[in-house]
């Protein structure tokens, strides 16, 4: 299996833009998790799925960011409007297991100037 | 919020040496997991320890587990060079969500 993969890498874009970052879980994972990582906070939860639906969604910091799994092997982060606060790595993981190993993307860095 | 709370923030030591590094955390857990982060990637998953465990071994790692004291340790023996990175503990409290600590950057000498 490839693994978990996010694209894109790297995304530049301005303040107010929209950004959609996007991953593919592990097949056969039916978790998948979004996280996100700054200097200031760490590694923080922002949202999980079971089975393409939102379990727990109480780490998106503000309205301006949605996440979706429209299908098993596909979710989306979207954030509009970018704002340069939202500058940092985002990690999508999955798991077929919750209370075990999660699988970790390589990430998106994401800088909004 | 941060369940975990890595001890040294940082680390740096000789090639072959063995390398130590604590994590606290606050509530009871069902698990607690170490991962490693290399320098602009992921997170790899090393070891996992069960609440009802209290050592495991895997590789050159060994992770200890006090839960009377909320803390575990875990020791890289003989560190090669490869295992520079930052080293994260993750509890697991019930909810499936995993709470990272801020990690400890480890650098190791040639």
């Amino acid at each position: 299996d490839a693994g978990v993969i996010q694209s894109p890498r790297h995304e530049v874009t301005e303040m107010g833009q929209e950004v959609t970052l996007r991953c593919k879980p592990i097949s056969g994972h039916d978790y998948l998790f979004w996280y996100r990582q700054t200097m200031m906070r760490g590694l923080e939860l922002l949202i999980y799925f079971n089975n393409n639906v939102p379990i727990d969604d109480s780490g998106m910091p503000e309205d301006r960011f949605s996440a979706k799994m429209p299908n098993a092997s596909f979710s989306t982060l979207k954030i509009q409007p970018s704002e340069p606060r939202d500058s940092a790595v985002y990690f999508c993981a999955s798991t077929d297991n919750p209370t075990d190993t999660q699988y970790f993307g390589p990430g998106t860095r994401l800088t909004v100037l | 919020s941060q369940q975990g709370e890595e001890d040294p923030q940082a680390l740096s030591i000789q090639e072959g040496e063995n390398a130590t590094m604590n994590c606290s955390y606050k509530t009871s857990i069902n698990n607690l997991q170490w991962y490693r982060q290399n320098s602009g990637r992921g997170l790899v998953h090393l070891i996992l320890i069960r609440s009802n465990e209290r050592e495991k071994h895997s590789g050159r790692l060994r992770v200890t587990l006090d839960t009377s004291k909320k803390s575990s340790s875990l020791l890289i023996t003989a560190s090669r060079a490869a295992d520079t990175a930052s080293y994260f503990c993750a509890t697991d409290a019930n909810d499936y969500k995993l709470s990272f600590g801020a990690g400890t950057t480890v650098t190791v000498r040639a």
